[in-house]
């Protein structure tokens, strides 16, 4: 298994332009999940599926947006990026099923530069 | 979710057990205790995680508390490879977010 796998590793953005962050985990987990990382600080839930079909925002999620067209995928669009989303983006999966609740898997990271 | 308390920072000697305490007075009875690490700029990592039971595997031991109010993570015998930060992280078994707070800061010194 791959695991959760994130494209690309690095970008620099200009303000105003938009792209979309690729995110595919491999491992058939139910839950999704986009967190960013400023410089120093801890993660921040941007937007998270539980099953295909299923999103719904987590505490930032203003200036993103996601959708969850399969089980594999779960990409991450941003619209007119601005420098303030100057971050690290991880996205990460995670099984949960028959009331049992199993360990959540992180990829190795998007480091995003919006200037 | 209850949250959690843990302390910002601490030092630890290379070949000494690191013991990373974190409180969670608040948990209810369905929900798990999980740890979560963070190397250096890389995406976080499970550790453990338990629900009143102390638990063990390769990485790490989880003592969680009777009354479940704390719980202590245990690297038995720390290396130059265990700085991290490390988080302590209460959700219920389909709870849909690990909501991640400020964790603790693990310096391990040769």
């Amino acid at each position: 298994n791959a695991g959760v796998t994130q494209t690309p590793k690095f970008r620099i953005l200009k303000i105003g332009q938009s792209m979309t962050l690729q995110c595919t985990q491999d491992m058939n987990h139910n839950y999704m999940y986009w967190y960013r990382q400023d410089p120093g600080m801890g993660l921040k839930l941007i937007y998270y599926s539980v099953g295909a079909g299923i999103t719904d925002k987590g505490e930032v999620p203003n200036g993103y947006n996601v959708s969850r067209s399969t089980t594999e995928d779960f990409p991450l669009r941003l619209e007119l990026a601005a420098p303030s989303q100057t971050s690290v983006y991880f996205c990460a999966s995670r099984a949960v099923a028959g009331g049992l609740s199993y360990e959540q898997y992180f990829g190795p990271g998007t480091r995003l530069t919006v200037t | 979710d209850a949250k959690t308390t843990q302390p910002p920072s601490m030092d630890c000697a290379e070949g000494r057990a690191a013991n990373l305490p974190c409180n969670h007075s608040t948990i209810s009875g369905n929900e798990y205790v999980y740890w979560y690490r963070q190397i250096h700029s890389q995406g976080p990592q499970y550790i453990i995680h338990g629900l009143k039971n102390n638990e063990t595997n390769e990485m790490a031991s989880l003592i969680i508390t009777e009354d479940r109010k704390s719980s202590t993570l245990i690297l038995p015998h720390a290396t130059l490879r265990d700085t991290a930060v490390y988080y302590c992280i209460v959700l219920k078994a389909a709870g849909n977010k690990l909501t991640f707070g400020g964790g603790t800061r693990v310096l391990v010194k040769p």
